[in-house]
C-alpha cells in the first residue's frame, strides 16, 4: 500500500533558525516525492520534487529536501526560516507504477519573529 | 493558480440539494483530479481522469460523480449533499513528462458547507 506520514502536526521555529518538516513514505518500487505549500485561503503550490538522481533537491523560496532511501524519508528543510514561510506543508508520493498521488496529513509551520 | 480555476469559490447549501463544482484549466494538461481536504486528514482523492474518455474512482468516490466535458473542464457533482461533505474541494491537473512522472497543479479551492 502507498502512504505518506507527516509525524508532526505543527512545527514552531524562530525566524532566522533552520527548519525541518518531516515526511516518511511507503510505496512499491521507486518513489516520486513532492512537497507542496498551502497558504491561507489558497490552493496548494508546488515546491519541489524528487524523481531520480541527486538526493538533495532544491526548490522554490529557498527550500530543499533530502531523499533518504534507507530511511524512506523526504524531509523538507530551509537554512533560515522567514515569518512568511508560515503555512501548511504537504508531502506527497506517487509510485512509478501507480497513477495516483498520496498526500500526508499536512504540517503547520509557524515561524515567529 | 490562475491556470486552474474553480467555481464557485464558496457555497452554502442544504442537505439533499444537488451541487456542481466546476474546474477549468488552461495548462493544456490531459490529467485532472478532484480532492477534498479536511482538517487533519490531508487531501483525499475523489475522482481522476486521464483524458476525456477516462474516468476513475479515487479513495472516497461514494456520494460524488464527475463529468469530463472537455480536456479543459472537469466537474464534480454531489447528487444529494449531506453535512459530512462539508469540506474544501480542490481540482488539480498534471501532465506526464518524458521521465514518466507528473507534477500536480492546484486550483484555489471551493469551500462547501452543507447545512
Amino acid at each position: 500500500a502507498q502512504s505518506v506520514a507527516q509525524p508532526e502536526d505543527q512545527v514552531n521555529v524562530a525566524e532566522g533558525n533552520p527548519l525541518t518538516v518531516k515526511c516518511t513514505y511507503s510505496v512499491s518500487g521507486n518513489p516520486y516525492l513532492f512537497w507542496y505549500v498551502q497558504y491561507p485561503n489558497r490552493g496548494l503550490q508546488f515546491l519541489l520534487k524528487y524523481i531520480t538522481g541527486d538526493n538533495l533537491v532544491k526548490g522554490s523560496y529557498g527550500f530543499e529536501a533530502e531523499f533518504n532511501k534507507s530511511q524512506t524519508s523526504f524531509h523538507l528543510k530551509k537554512p533560515s526560516a522567514l515569518v512568511s514561510d508560515s503555512a501548511l506543508y504537504f508531502c506527497a508520493v506517487r509510485g512509478e507504477n501507480f497513477n495516483k498521488f498520496y498526500f500526508g496529513s499536512g504540517t503547520k509551520l509557524n515561524v515567529k519573529p | 493558480d490562475a491556470d486552474v480555476t474553480q467555481t464557485p469559490r464558496n457555497r452554502i447549501t442544504k442537505t439533499g440539494k444537488r451541487i456542481m463544482l466546476e474546474c477549468s484549466q488552461t495548462k493544456g494538461h490531459d490529467r485532472m483530479y478532484w480532492y477534498r481536504q479536511d482538517p487533519g486528514l490531508g487531501l483525499r482523492l475523489i475522482y481522476y481522469s486521464f483524458d476525456v474518455k477516462d474516468i476513475n474512482k479515487g479513495e472516497i468516490s461514494d456520494g460524488y460523480s464527475v463529468s469530463r466535458q472537455a480536456q479543459a473542464k472537469f466537474s464534480l457533482s454531489l447528487e444529494s449533499a449531506i453535512p459530512n461533505q462539508t469540506a474544501l474541494y480542490f481540482c488539480a491537473t498534471s501532465d506526464l513528462t518524458v521521465l514518466g512522472t507528473d507534477t500536480q497543479y492546484f486550483g484555489p479551492g471551493t469551500r462547501l458547507t452543507v447545512l
